[in-house]
């Protein structure tokens, strides 16, 4: 079964602190993709992030990183020195090997960043 | 480059009539997506084209739910005899290349009511 779990449905925090959302997939593929995406208030999803299942490398884009570790499943995403402007549903979602790229959600944790 | 769009954004209607919605993908983007999203959950892949060809369908998509995409450029999806369960916001993404690891477009989603 193609699966992602975010357990985390809310996560509140006071800007500048940093934040971890978590990601745990399931998949039996070995070759795949997971990402990151952004739902903000106005609704419109916007991409973060995509990783390849051979590439574990950790990647930072100036607040934002991820931590891919296949031995535990999970793609964690954290936002250091969290604003107000982060507060939004984040989405982590996988693509499995077929080739037609549909993504396979999980539930989304909303993040509220409070000044 | 103006995005994907959508259109209506929103649409109410009565259980049992039709409703018609289109989305006009990132121009030259062979990939077109459409899914569905309930309140508190993330988006479920209703089904993908490549071009013009319908390549695959979710079991979601039931005989009352048609996709087109005639000449490989904009999309409708089409649902007959509306149910109150298929309120939700539909959303369409795009996508270029040979493969369909690529990022995926979102467009702003139309929300549909159905009273």
């Amino acid at each position: 079964a193609q699966k992602v779990t975010q357990a985390q449905t809310e996560i509140s925090v006071v800007e500048k602190e940093d934040v971890t959302l978590d990601c745990v997939y399931e998949t039996r593929d070995t070759t795949y993709y997971l990402f990151w995406y952004k739902q903000p208030p106005s609704g419109e999803l916007v991409f973060l992030i995509r990783r390849n299942s051979f590439d574990e490398q950790n990647e930072i884009s100036g607040r934002y990183s991820w931590n891919f570790q296949k031995s535990t499943s999970s793609f964690n995403f954290t936002i250091t020195a969290s604003q107000v402007v982060d507060s939004a549903v984040y989405f982590c979602a996988l693509s499995p090997s077929s080739n037609t790229g549909k993504l396979i959600f999980g539930q989304g944790t909303t993040l509220q960043v409070k000044p | 480059d103006t995005g994907v769009s959508q259109d209506p954004r929103h649409k109410i209607t009565k259980r049992g009539q039709n409703v018609t919605f289109r989305c006009d993908p990132i121009s030259e983007h062979n990939r077109l997506y459409w899914y569905r999203q309930t309140l508190g959950q993330g988006p479920e892949f209703l089904t993908y084209f490549q071009n013009e060809a319908q390549l695959e369908k979710s079991r979601l998509l039931s005989d009352r739910f048609s996709a087109e995409r005639p000449k490989g450029s904009f999309s409708t999806l089409e649902i007959q005899r509306t149910e109150q369960g298929d309120s939700a916001m539909y959303l369409c993404a795009s996508s270029s290349g040979e493969w369909g690891y690529n990022e995926q477009f979102f467009g702003p989603g139309t929300r549909l009511t159905v009273l």
